[in-house]
């Protein structure tokens, strides 16, 4: 079954650009229908969307994050990328990458990688 | 966008018990938009409900989704040592998709 596995650096200065990486393994990201996303948890606080992207073309974000977020895919490597900048300490977090499918017309995040906890400081 | 309140914040139960978990919305929402997820400590959220009363694969039939409109509810039949943990409903809204807070289900 597909899984998924969260890279990247846990700790990032204050201003700069948090990237992670979210490889998928046992499908092809290039699978149709397929809402490849991230979401974030604040410590001892509840989930957040932070955005998607679907048939590596749509992208939608959540609109607190005002336009510091990008979320791309790269086929070649069968990942997906989150690059979130001018990051302050409110955004250290355990992010998640997940894939959000469609079940008829509903919806649900069926598959989540095991979270990577980022911290923002200096 | 859509705010989801969930009560209790905490509710403290035996196993065997049963569970009756509240997720409202601050509008009317399609039920096929509503779903429901279990976290335990230290693990990423788990899909159990979709379409406000579907249940995802592999869950057991203890756990059932109802409701429409404003007001959905997540129902444990019989509570498992295994079903202690946080449970958080989701809507997915066209612009935003938005979580509850949660609801603690803990030992007694």
């Amino acid at each position: 079954q597909v899984q998924l596995q969260e890279s990247g650096p846990g700790l990032v200065m204050p201003s700069q650009t948090l990237s992670l990486t979210c490889t998928v393994s046992g499908g092809s990201i290039s699978s149709g229908g397929y809402y490849w996303s991230w979401l974030r948890q604040h410590p001892e606080k509840g989930l957040e969307w932070i955005g998607f992207i679907l048939n590596s073309a749509t992208t939608a974000y959540n609109p607190s994050l005002k336009g510091r977020v990008t979320i791309s895919v790269d086929s070649s490597e069968n990942q997906f990328s989150l690059q979130l900048s001018s990051v302050t300490a409110a955004d250290t977090a355990v992010f998640y990458c997940a894939r959000c499918a469609r079940f008829d017309q509903a919806f649900g995040v069926d598959v989540w990688g095991q979270g990577t906890t980022v911290t923002v400081s200096s | 966008e859509i705010v989801l309140t969930q009560s209790p914040g905490t509710v403290s139960l035996s196993p065997g018990e049963r569970a009756t978990l509240s997720c409202r919305a601050s509008q009317s929402v399609s039920s096929n938009y509503l779903a429901w997820y279990q976290q335990k400590v230290g693990q990423a959220p788990r899909l159990l409900i979709y379409g406000a009363s579907r249940r995802a694969t592999g869950i057991p039939d203890r756990f059932s989704g109802s409701g429409s409109g404003t007001d959905f509810t997540l129902t444990i039949s019989r509570l498992e040592p295994e079903d202690f943990a946080v449970y958080y409903c989701q809507h997915y809204g066209t612009s935003v998709w938005t979580f509850g807070q949660g609801t603690k289900v803990e030992i007694k």
